[in-house]
């Protein structure tokens, strides 16, 4: 069990510029999840997937904003025309799902940063 | 939709000391609930949680939650606190059902010890 892992740690970007995150969720785990946190504030959920089927995604996540697992495995989540308000930490999760509501486990997340 | 109010944003206490984290849920169905740690900078470590059966739980680290159904309160305790034990921690609500678990957490308690 190697964990979450989410690249990269930082971006710094300029408002106007897409930017794209990866997360690889733990192995064996077909469910995973994408939340937002701003500061002081408790992450927010983004968007889920279930293997490679995006099953739901919040009304925070706009339409500059898309999610992908393409293979079930790895996760990308891209945000196009960035701006001030997007600045937040990007935290990935992933579950098992032997019975509803396996524990997530979280990766260190990824901080963005909008100049 | 579910809810989650954790009352104290910022908590002092001295080395040694006892602890109680307040953590209040609104959700229409039995809840699944649990507790996160969070060290700055990093992602969220989940301390314990709670899904049925006994409503006193024990986690990681000496800490242990109880779930009182009547009061909608699932409290976050540890007999002694180390210095380590300095972070911010969240109390969240994972919903069932066709949410599939997603987490819907609290604002946070911001814990710091004293020596």
């Amino acid at each position: 069990d190697t964990g979450v892992s989410q690249n990269p740690r930082h971006k710094i970007t300029k408002r106007g510029q897409n930017v794209t995150f990866r997360c690889d969720p733990i192995s064996e785990h077909n469910r995973l999840y994408w939340y937002r946190q701003t500061l002081g504030q408790g992450p927010e959920f983004l968007t889920y997937f279930q293997n490679e089927a995006q099953l739901e995604k919040s009304r925070l996540l706009s339409d500059r904003f898309s999610a992908e697992r393409p293979k079930g495995s790895f996760s990308t989540l891209e945000i196009q025309r960035t701006e001030q308000g997007d600045s937040a930490m990007y935290l990935c999760a992933s579950s098992g799902t032997a019975i509803s509501n396996q524990p997530q486990h979280f990766g260190d997340g990824t901080r963005l940063s909008i100049l | 939709a579910q809810s989650v109010t954790q009352p104290d944003i910022h908590i002092t206490v001295s080395e040694g000391a006892s602890l109680e984290l307040r953590c209040n849920y609104s959700y229409g169905a039995t809840p699944y609930l649990f507790w996160y740690v969070q060290s700055p900078g990093q992602g969220l470590q989940l301390l314990l949680k709670y899904f049925s059966g006994d409503t006193l739980v024990q986690g990681i680290k000496g800490f242990e939650a109880e779930f009182k159904r009547s009061q909608s309160s699932f409290n976050l305790r540890k007999p002694s606190v180390h210095w380590s034990d300095a972070a911010e921690y969240f109390c969240a609500v994972g919903a069932g059902g066709t949410s599939y678990g997603k987490l819907t957490f609290g604002q946070g308690t911001i814990l710091t010890v004293h020596p």
